[in-house]
C-alpha cells in the first residue's frame, strides 16, 4: 500500500535552513508528481510546492517562492523540500502528498498524504 | 491576490443536510478549477473526499456529494453523522501548476 513518511523537521532559528524528506513506498515513485503542503498551528492547510514526475516542472506558492526548493531522488524514492531564510510564519506541520495519475496525465488533486513533520522557527 | 473562500464554520443536526461552499475572490469557480475536497480531524493528516468536482474518493460514503452551485464549488453531506464532525478544505487548481486551499470549514454535528 502507498506510504509517505516525512522527516527532517525540527526547531530552527529565524534565518536558518532545513531540509525535509518524504520517503515513498508502495508505488512507482518515479512515475508520479508530488506535492508539499503545510499547516501552521491552529490554521488551515496551505499548498507549498509541486514537482512533476520527471522533475521537468516545479511550482511554488508565492509565500515560499525563492526561499524553498522542491526536488526528488528517484533512486532513493524520496521527495525533498529545502527550506531557507526561515521566519516564524514558516512554523507548521509539513505534509507531502502524491499526485494520483502517473506521468504527465491530467490530475489536479492529491490522493495520498503523509502524516507530516513539524517545523518550528524560533530563537 | 486570489483567495479561496470557505465558510469558517457550519453546524448541522444529526441526520440533516449541509452544503459547504468554496469560492474564488477573483471570480467564479468552474470545473476548470478541478475542485477537490479534504476532511481533516485535529492532529490527523487530511483525507481525500472528492475530486474533479464530484467524484468520490475510494471508500467515501455516498452521503457525500460534490457539485458546482452558482459560482462556487460545493460539498453536500446528506444525512450527517457524528463522525462527520471535522474540518473540511477545498482545493482549486488556478492554472500554471498552482493550487490553492480554502481556509477550511469547521463542521459541528449537534
Amino acid at each position: 500500500q502507498v506510504q509517505l513518511v516525512e522527516s527532517g523537521g525540527g526547531v530552527v532559528q529565524p534565518g536558518g535552513s532545513l531540509r525535509l524528506s518524504c520517503a515513498a513506498s508502495g508505488f512507482t515513485f518515479s512515475s508520479y508528481g508530488m506535492h508539499w503542503a503545510r499547516q501552521a498551528p491552529g490554521k488551515g492547510l496551505e499548498w507549498v510546492a509541486f514537482i512533476q514526475y520527471d522533475g521537468s516542472t516545479t511550482s511554488y506558492a508565492d509565500s515560499v517562492k525563492d526561499r524553498f526548493t522542491i526536488s526528488r531522488d528517484d533512486s532513493r524514492n524520496t521527495l525533498y523540500l529545502q527550506l531557507k531564510s526561515l521566519t516564524a510564519e514558516d512554523t507548521a506541520v509539513y505534509y507531502c502528498a502524491k499526485r494520483p495519475v502517473a506521468g504527465s496525465g491530467r490530475s489536479y488533486y492529491f490522493d495520498y498524504w503523509g502524516l507530516g513533520t513539524p517545523v518550528t522557527v524560533s530563537s | 491576490q486570489t483567495v479561496v473562500t470557505q465558510e469558517p464554520s457550519f453546524s448541522v443536526s444529526p441526520g440533516g443536510t449541509v452544503t459547504l461552499t468554496c469560492g474564488l475572490s477573483s471570480g467564479s469557480v468552474s470545473t476548470n478549477n478541478h475542485p477537490s475536497w479534504y476532511q481533516q480531524t485535529p492532529g490527523q493528516a487530511p483525507r481525500t473526499l472528492m475530486y474533479t468536482t464530484n467524484i468520490r474518493s475510494s471508500g467515501v460514503p455516498d452521503r457525500f456529494s460534490g457539485s458546482i452551485l452558482g459560482n462556487k464549488a460545493a460539498l453536500t453531506i446528506t444525512g450527517a453523522q457524528a463522525d462527520d464532525e471535522s474540518d473540511y478544505y477545498c482545493v482549486l487548481y488556478v492554472g500554471s501548476a498552482i493550487w490553492m486551499f480554502g481556509g477550511g470549514t469547521r463542521l459541528t454535528v449537534l
